[in-house]
């Protein structure tokens, strides 16, 4: 059974910036797009961006320019970085894999981790 | 404000039908990207309901079916049960500025 697990820092100043990592347990990063979704409170999800494991990666194009996504296959887990972080990236964040049956819809899901942007 | 168009909300008696539509345009769903459902318990990170517009994961149950037409969709739930409260989400594919996934705004769904 997959398990993706999370972490990172879940209080962060203005400007700062935002890093979490999503280990991947009982499966291999092959064959699959790692994404990152994020969901403010009370609101709807966003997709952030994703990457496979060769590391080739598509980024949401309103975040594109303080977005980066990358992958340690070595340490079957993937990064999220977020520069520049205002209180409008506050969110949860979920990282997540592609479906088998389809490239685009996900079926694993990690915990998600509380990220708020305050001074 | 998302791409795709969803209800705030929807209600419905236990045992009754409930339908959600999922509303895009011609650089997504209206371009033949397939649309997929999520359902999202409060706390819980959302899970897979429906894929590929019409097709069910296992361990989903027949009750939810959805389909699509032209640049919409829609999510369909027979025999409402209390456990189906929650907030669903539709998903696809967007064309413009090179590509991206988008999600509808979400609507939620309260049993009577």
């Amino acid at each position: 059974q997959v398990q993706l697990q999370q972490w990172g820092a879940g209080l962060l100043k203005p400007s700062e910036t935002l890093s979490l990592t999503c280990a991947v347990y009982g499966g291999s990063l092959s064959g699959f797009y790692w994404s990152w979704i994020r969901q403010p409170p009370g609101r709807g999800l966003e997709w952030i961006g994703e990457i496979d494991h060769r590391g080739n990666t598509n980024y949401n194009p309103s975040l594109k320019s303080r977005v980066t996504i990358s992958i340690d296959t070595s340490k079957n887990h993937f990064s999220l970085k977020l520069s520049s972080e205002t209180a409008a990236d506050t969110a949860v964040y979920y990282c997540a894999r592609t479906a088998v049956v389809s490239p685009v819809a996900y079926d694993y899901w990690g915990q998600g981790t509380l990220v708020t942007v305050s001074s | 404000q998302s791409v795709l168009t969803q209800p705030p909300s929807v209600s419905g008696a236990p045992g009754q039908r409930v339908t959600i539509s999922c509303t895009g345009s011609s650089s997504n769903i209206g371009a033949d990207y397939d649309v997929h459902w999520y359902q999202q318990r409060p706390g819980l990170a959302p899970k897979l309901l429906i894929h590929s517009n019409s097709n069910r994961p296992s361990g989903v149950p027949d009750r939810f079916s959805a389909s699509r037409s032209g640049a919409s969709a829609s999510l369909a739930i027979t025999g409402l049960q209390e456990e189906d409260e929650a907030d669903y989400y539709c998903q696809s594919y967007d064309n413009t500025l090179g590509g991206f996934l988008i999600f509808g705004g979400g609507t939620k769904l309260t049993v009577l």
